[in-house]
């Protein structure tokens, strides 16, 4: 079946320093890729989706410039928290589809920020 | 934009019972509900689609049902195992002719031995 690898799965980090995490298709091309963001005990809020070599769309209140999105590839996007402060820190997952008949998204194990 | 509702927020129940989780949206009528099982520090995995023109789906041990009048999927487990302690979500497209999914707040499951 499907497979989404995320990489790191945590990461510690400094106020003010950037994380990236990566977000692979292992074993199809995924046309779109979404990013959520997960508080303890809530569910999933997207932030934005992302579609192969074009700019990502992002959600009503995520800050673009804070939240980098790439997508250069149909195996690979990547999120980049820019000059991270301790109220990002979140459970970051992203899930691909390969774009072909219902919406059904393949999700990676999620990557935990935690900014000191 | 979609609203969805999980109304249980924690459901207890004994092993070898059936589990129901109810889901409620409010706005349009989606072309598909689907359901998601997600355990602790994990990412959610995909479990059940149903469609609008189909009133009830099935795989192994789950049971989803679709009421496009009441707004309203049911998720069924049946003969449940501790090991189906999880929370389980449901989800639909945020909007008509978007692909991106919106999630319910989820139900969390735990089955008593």
């Amino acid at each position: 079946g499907a497979v989404v690898s995320q990489h790191p799965s945590w990461v510690i980090c400094k106020s003010g320093t950037s994380v990236k995490i990566e977000c692979r298709s292992l074993d199809f091309q995924a046309t779109t890729m979404f990013w959520y963001r997960q508080f303890p005990k809530q569910s999933l809020m997207l932030m934005a989706t992302s579609n192969e070599g074009s700019k990502a769309t992002y959600e009503q209140g995520v800050e673009k410039d804070k939240f980098l999105i790439n997508h250069a590839s149909l195996t690979l996007s990547t999120l980049t928290v820019t000059s991270a402060h301790p109220e990002d820190s979140s459970f970051y997952i992203c899930s691909a589809t390969s774009g072909t008949g219902a919406n059904v998204l393949t999700f990676g194990a999620g990557s935990r920020l935690t900014v000191l | 934009s979609q609203k969805i509702e999980q109304n249980s927020e924690a459901l207890n129940i004994q092993e070898g019972k059936t589990a129901t989780l109810t889901c409620n949206y409010t706005n349009y009528s989606p072309a598909y509900l689907q359901w998601y099982r997600q355990d602790p520090g994990r990412g959610p995995v995909f479990l059940l689609l149903i469609r609008e023109n189909e009133k009830e789906k099935r795989k192994e041990r789950l049971k989803v049902t679709f009421d496009t009048t009441l707004k309203q999927s049911l998720f069924h487990i049946t003969a449940s195992q501790p090991a189906d302690s999880a929370t389980y979500l449901c989800a639909l497209a945020m909007d008509t002719g978007r692909r991106a999914l919106t999630f319910g707040s989820g139900t969390r499951l735990q089955v008593q031995p």
